[in-house]
């Protein structure tokens, strides 16, 4: 089976600017989740799709958005860029919702932001 | 609410030599633990995980991890350190809502 694929893998982009970023899961998974990973803050959620609803949301600014379509496939908006979003944004996919359900990572997108 | 510490940013080891990576957690629910795996420039690869079934689970690699419940402890250990084991390992706590509290990462650095 194919992995998790996200794309764009590299983004550069200015302040004020809004970028998508898309993920593809595996195919099958239904659950797709993004995070958000810089040197300082390490590794945080930013919401959580399933059966293309959002379950979950972490404490980001409303800037961040994101849908999933009805084949799983989710994209991440983020909108009115500032300096402090240049990170690497990771999608994972999982099976299901169930909290036992390990999630597979994609190979993220680093985006900058100038 | 949930947490996890990973109790070392840096760890050093020789190669051939034990690895140790600790991991306290803390949740109000009985929480399913992953450890994961970041070599520079990729995503995370899962290592293994804990669902409360055998409390030493055995992953990838050669790596296994001790679930204890009183000690609120997931540790991942090794019993020989290889050169490919270089990377970044997070301890994972999943838990109220599905949503996944990471740890602040251990970088593991293995000497030759």
């Amino acid at each position: 089976k194919a992995g998790v694929t996200q794309t764009p893998r590299y983004l550069i982009k200015t302040r004020g600017q809004q970028v998508t970023l898309s993920c593809s899961p595996i195919s099958g998974h239904r659950s797709v989740s993004w995070y958000q990973q810089t040197p300082g803050q390490g590794l945080q959620f930013l919401f959580e799709y399933f059966s293309e609803t959002q379950r979950n949301k972490g404490n980001f600014p409303g800037r961040f958005s994101g849908r999933q379509f009805s084949n799983s496939r989710s994209e991440m908006n983020v909108s009115t860029l500032e300096l402090g979003d240049s990170a690497l944004y990771l999608c994972a996919s999982r099976l299901a919702g169930g909290s036992s359900y390990e999630q597979y990572f994609g190979p993220g997108t680093r985006l900058t932001v100038t | 609410a949930q947490s996890v510490t990973q109790l070392d940013s840096h760890v050093s080891v020789s190669e051939g030599t034990p690895v140790l990576l600790r991991c306290n957690y803390s949740s109000s629910y009985s929480p399913s633990l992953f450890w994961y795996v970041q070599h520079p420039n990729k995503g995370l690869q899962l290592l293994l995980k804990y669902t409360s079934a055998a409390t030493l689970v055995k992953g990838i690699n050669g790596f296994e991890a001790e679930f204890k419940k009183s000690e609120t402890s997931f540790h991942l250990t090794k019993p020989s350190a290889h050169m490919s084991d270089a990377a970044e390992y997070f301890c994972v706590v999943s838990g109220t809502g599905n949503m996944l509290t990471f740890g602040g990462g251990t970088r593991l650095m293995v000497k030759p």
